[in-house]
């Protein structure tokens, strides 16, 4: 059983489109989250969601929105495609109510932007 | 400066070596430190994980934390080709679930 999985695994689009990337965890964590990594490999937080609040890396652009439907997904929703948002998005969760600090990563989401 | 700084290699090495990778941080608030091991075109996978200064070892995998230092290392005994992967150290405050990782270390195993 994959724990957190992520699709589509690849993405290419246009700039100016608007896409989404979904993600879904069964380990039952309380909290998810998503990180980009450009090309030099440094990995990044975009956002920390759970039940009780979504911190935001300020340094995100609001093109870029979580979308949680319940406590297992936590969708990303990306308006206006630009040419640097091309990288690879991993969602991740943890159980923060355990007061763990690991993280389990999905597998990644390849976005290229033509 | 960065929060975290950590060489990127390549480190190659011939099978069987004795791999150090390290990591240096600034913040001395820091209590969490893990490494995670990324194969190419894969997520992360948490290796390690300690709160303490000194060694932890889990198989042929040992990492070290020097907080007065602020120098973290993980040690990768009698190195197999199939460990070849990109190593990432991760460090986080107390009570922030979030960690600061640091740009990851391309290690290479030759047979």
């Amino acid at each position: 059983d994959t724990a957190v999985s992520q699709t589509p695994k690849y993405l290419v689009t246009q700039m100016g489109n608007d896409k989404s990337i979904k993600c879904e965890q069964n380990l039952g964590h309380d909290t998810m989250y998503w990180y980009k990594q450009d090309s030099k490999k440094f990995l990044k937080i975009m956002f920390s969601y759970n039940n009780k609040e979504l911190i935001i890396n300020e340094t995100v652009p609001n093109r870029f929105s979580p979308k949680s439907p319940d406590k297992a997904h936590l969708n990303l929703h990306i308006n206006s495609l630009e040419l640097g948002d091309s990288a690879v998005y991993f969602c991740a969760s943890s159980d923060t109510s355990g007061s763990s600090y690991e993280q389990y990563f999905g597998p990644g989401t390849r976005l290229t932007v033509t | 400066q960065k929060e975290v700084e950590q060489d990127p290699g390549p480190l190659s090495v011939p099978e069987g070596a004795i791999v150090s990778l390290n990591c240096t941080y600034s913040n001395s608030a820091f209590q969490y430190f893990m490494w995670y091991r990324q194969y190419s075109r894969k997520g992360p996978e948490l290796l390690m994980y300690t709160y303490s200064s000194g060694n932890k070892e889990d198989g042929r995998f040992t990492a070290q934390v020097d907080k007065s230092s602020k120098y973290i290392s993980l040690f990768i005994r009698d190195s197999q080709p199939s460990d070849s992967a990109t190593y990432l150290c991760a460090i986080a405050l107390g009570g922030s679930y979030i960690p600061t990782f640091g740009r990851g270390t391309s290690l290479i195993v030759h047979p």
